[in-house]
C-alpha cells in the first residue's frame, strides 16, 4: 500500500453514460497525475497538477474528459458519454516535488469497462 | 524524457539474483533513470532510481554505467512474487527550467520467476 487511494476500484457502465472516479493523494505531496493503461502497454499520461492548478493535458485527453484537483488534495477524473473504447485502467500517482526531483507513487486504479 | 530498451522478457530461478538491462543511449544530463514494477492488474509500485552513482535500498540495486547509457536492476534473491512487468523510464525536466516529470512507460520486461 503507497498510501494513495482510488475509488472505485472496479466500474462498469453502459456507452454514453458518464463516470467519475476519485483519487485522494498521499497527504503532503503536491503533485498528482493522472494515467490511462489498456491491455498489454505501459500507463500513459493524461493530465497533471501541481496544488490545485492543472499544468499540462495530453492529446490523449478529450474534451469530455475532465480533472479537478479544488482544494489541491484529492482529485476527480470524469469521463462524460463514455465510449467503448475509454474501457482501460485509470491509474492516480502522487509525488512530492521540490529542487527539480520527485518520485511518483501510484495508486491501485481503477478498472473501467463501457459495454 | 529518454527512450528506453529492454528485452521483451526474461526468466529467473527462485533464490537467484534477476539481472535486468535497460539501454537509455539517449538520456540526457539531468534525467534520471527510474524504475518500476508491476503486478497483474495492481498499480505500478516504484523500485529504485538514480543519476550517476549505482544505488541499493530494501528492493534492488540499479548499477548505472559511467557513460550512462545503459543501467541493470539487480533482484539479489528472486522469489515467486518478484514476478512482474519492470519498466526502466528516463525522467526529468524537459529542456532548461522544464518541470513536466510525466513518466513516459514503454511495453517493460516481464520477469517470470520459476521455482
Amino acid at each position: 500500500d503507497t498510501g494513495v487511494s482510488q475509488n472505485p476500484r472496479h466500474k462498469i457502465t453502459k456507452r454514453g453514460q458518464n463516470v467519475t472516479f476519485r483519487c485522494d493523494p498521499i497527504s503532503e505531496h503536491n503533485r498528482l497525475y493522472w494515467y490511462r493503461q489498456t491491455l498489454g502497454q505501459g500507463p500513459e499520461f493524461l493530465t497533471y497538477f501541481q496544488n490545485e492548478a492543472q499544468l499540462e493535458k495530453s492529446r490523449l485527453l478529450s474534451d469530455r474528459f475532465s480533472a479537478e484537483r479544488p482544494k489541491g488534495s484529492f482529485s476527480t477524473l470524469e469521463i462524460q458519454r463514455t465510449e467503448q473504447g475509454d474501457s482501460a485502467m485509470y491509474l492516480c500517482a502522487s509525488s512530492y516535488y521540490r529542487d527539480r526531483q520527485e518520485t511518483q507513487y501510484f495508486g491501485p486504479g481503477t478498472r473501467l469497462l463501457v459495454l | 524524457d529518454a527512450k528506453t530498451t529492454q528485452p521483451t522478457s526474461m526468466d529467473c530461478a527462485e533464490g537467484r539474483a534477476a539481472n535486468l538491462p535497460c539501454n537509455h543511449s539517449t538520456i540526457s544530463g539531468n534525467e534520471y533513470v527510474y524504475w518500476y514494477r508491476q503486478i497483474h492488474s495492481q498499480g505500478p509500485q516504484y523500485i529504485i532510481h538514480g543519476l550517476k552513482n549505482n544505488e541499493t535500498n530494501e528492493m534492488a540495486s540499479l548499477i548505472i554505467t559511467e557513460d550512462r547509457k545503459s543501467s541493470t536492476l539487480i533482484l539479489p534473491h528472486a522469489t515467486l512474487r518478484d514476478t512482474a512487468v519492470y519498466y526502466c523510464i528516463g525522467q526529468g525536466p524537459l529542456g532548461s527550467g522544464g518541470s513536466n516529470y510525466k513518466l513516459t512507460f514503454g511495453k517493460g520486461t516481464l520477469l517470470t520467476v520459476n521455482p
